[in-house]
């Protein structure tokens, strides 16, 4: 079966921590993204991915950095979180068909709380 | 600025009934029209999906039904059951992006 992992299905972290969500996918998909998601608000895209080293912002970047070391790994980094950064955030991937991304499959979330 | 606009936000329905939710986009470019389902806890799994050189798209109880001159298309739950009480997304796909509604919560009154 194939999966997207997230390490950590709760976190809860203080303000000004420095915060690492790990996602790991085992489709040797090209693409890999980053969500959060909020009540009335749907999934907002964070960041993507479509190769190793490459990334690009999405429609909500600011306080966020990732990184993609390897092709099955993408990393979301809170670099001094806060309150406002409380969410559920899911990890995703896909890959190219006919040029399309295509195949989204959804990890299980980490729901992120900041004290 | 939302690229998909999903409604309604939530939705009753008694069991055996139809449950329909609607979704609009703008941008033509958009190619590949997926719904996920979700259930609490878990992350949005892919439940049908349709391209827009076709008009409707049937996979058991669920129907996609597609109107691109309109830039609008919608799903349709038969026999709705307890069991899909879930929050439903649409998306649209560009190039290498996913875009999604912002939710449907649905409940099937038993």
């Amino acid at each position: 079966d194939v999966k997207v992992t997230q390490s950590s299905r709760y976190l809860v972290k203080r303000t000004g921590e420095k915060v690492f969500l790990e996602c790991v996918q085992d489709m040797d998909h090209e693409n890999m993204f980053w969500y959060r998601q909020d009540p009335g608000l749907g999934l907002r895209l964070i960041y993507f991915s479509y190769d190793v080293k490459m990334k690009e912002k999405g429609d909500i970047p600011e306080g966020y950095s990732v990184s993609r070391e390897k092709k099955e790994r993408f990393s979301l980094i809170l670099e001094s979180a806060s309150t406002n950064q409380t969410s559920m955030y899911l990890c995703a991937s896909s890959f190219f068909h006919r040029g399309q991304g295509v195949g989204y499959t959804f990890g299980s979330g980490t729901r992120l709380t900041v004290v | 600025q939302q690229q998909v606009k999903q409604s309604p936000q939530s939705l009753i329905v008694q069991k055996g009934g139809i449950s329909i939710i609607n979704c609009a986009y703008e941008n033509t470019a958009f190619d590949y029209f997926p719904w996920y389902q979700q259930f609490p806890g878990k992350g949005p799994a892919l439940l049908i999906a349709i391209r827009p050189d076709v008009s409707e798209k049937k996979e058991g109880r669920f129907t996609i039904s597609f109107n691109k001159s309109a830039k609008q298309f919608s799903l349709h739950i038969m026999d709705s059951q307890p069991g899909d009480s879930a929050t439903y997304f649409c998306a649209a796909a560009g190039a290498n992006n996913l875009f999604f509604g912002t939710g449907t919560r649905l409940t099937v009154i038993p």
